[in-house]
């Protein structure tokens, strides 16, 4: 089966940018989690959703960071304006039994200038 | 909040030799899950070996073994034969099944370095 799709891989912004993450789960997940990773920390839950409602957002910067998932498949994340601090890796999941772990993508690297 | 911690940030280990990377983590919860990921330099976190807390007998997957602590709130990941191939960011993650969400909380992760 095909994996969990990310775009872009690399993306060089300046602070007060916005910028869009793109994430194509595994057919059939109805569980998809977008996660940030700053660099030397393990990854933080940003936002669930199930199929195309959101499960939990508490730990997303709803002044700045929001994120959709159109028809229960892909989702977009979005940071706008961005701060030097969104300097990470962001990091899509999908999950069809979710105790059996999840499925993550390869990420998207975000350098805030 | 459940919080996961690994104490080594960097290890290394001779190839064909044994290392064990070492988590803890705190709950209060009785039922949960717990994951090894591994995360090479292409960044995509791979599934290494899962463990059920209910479950008394440690997981293995092939050279994976873990050495799962339950009162002790201990999970060790034992890699054996170590290979190149290995070298990667490893990071413990918890999983609490009792608030329904299944949402996975990571530790900071040890960086392996398997040396030729």
């Amino acid at each position: 089966e095909a994996g969990v799709a990310q775009s872009p891989r690399y993306k060089i912004i300046e602070k007060r940018q916005s910028v869009a993450f793109w994430c194509n789960p595994i057919s059939g997940h109805a569980t998809l989690y977008w996660y940030q990773q700053i660099l030397g920390q393990g990854p933080k839950l940003l936002i669930q959703f199930q199929n195309n409602g959101v499960v939990d957002d508490s730990q997303l910067p709803k002044d700045r960071f929001s994120a959709e998932r159109l028809k229960g498949v892909d989702s977009t994340l979005k940071i706008q304006p961005a701060k030097l601090e969104d300097s990470a890796v962001y990091l899509c999941a999908s999950s069809l039994l979710a105790n059996y772990g999840y499925t993550f993508g390869s990420g998207t690297r975000l350098t805030v200038v | 909040a459940q919080t996961v911690t690994q104490s080594q940030p960097e290890m290394s280990v001779q190839e064909a030799e044994t290392v064990t990377l070492s988590c803890t983590y705190d709950t209060s919860e009785n039922n949960y899950y717990l994951f090894w990921y591994k995360q090479p330099p292409s960044r995509q976190m791979i599934l290494v070996i899962r463990q059920e807390a209910y479950k008394q007998q440690n997981a293995t997957e092939n050279r994976f073994s873990v050495n799962f602590q339950k009162a002790a709130k201990s999970f060790s990941l034992k890699i054996s034969d170590s290979q190149l191939g290995d070298t990667a960011m490893y990071f413990c993650a918890f999983m609490n099944s009792g608030a329904g969400s299944y949402q996975l909380t990571f530790g900071k992760g040890t960086k392996l370095s398997v040396i030729p």
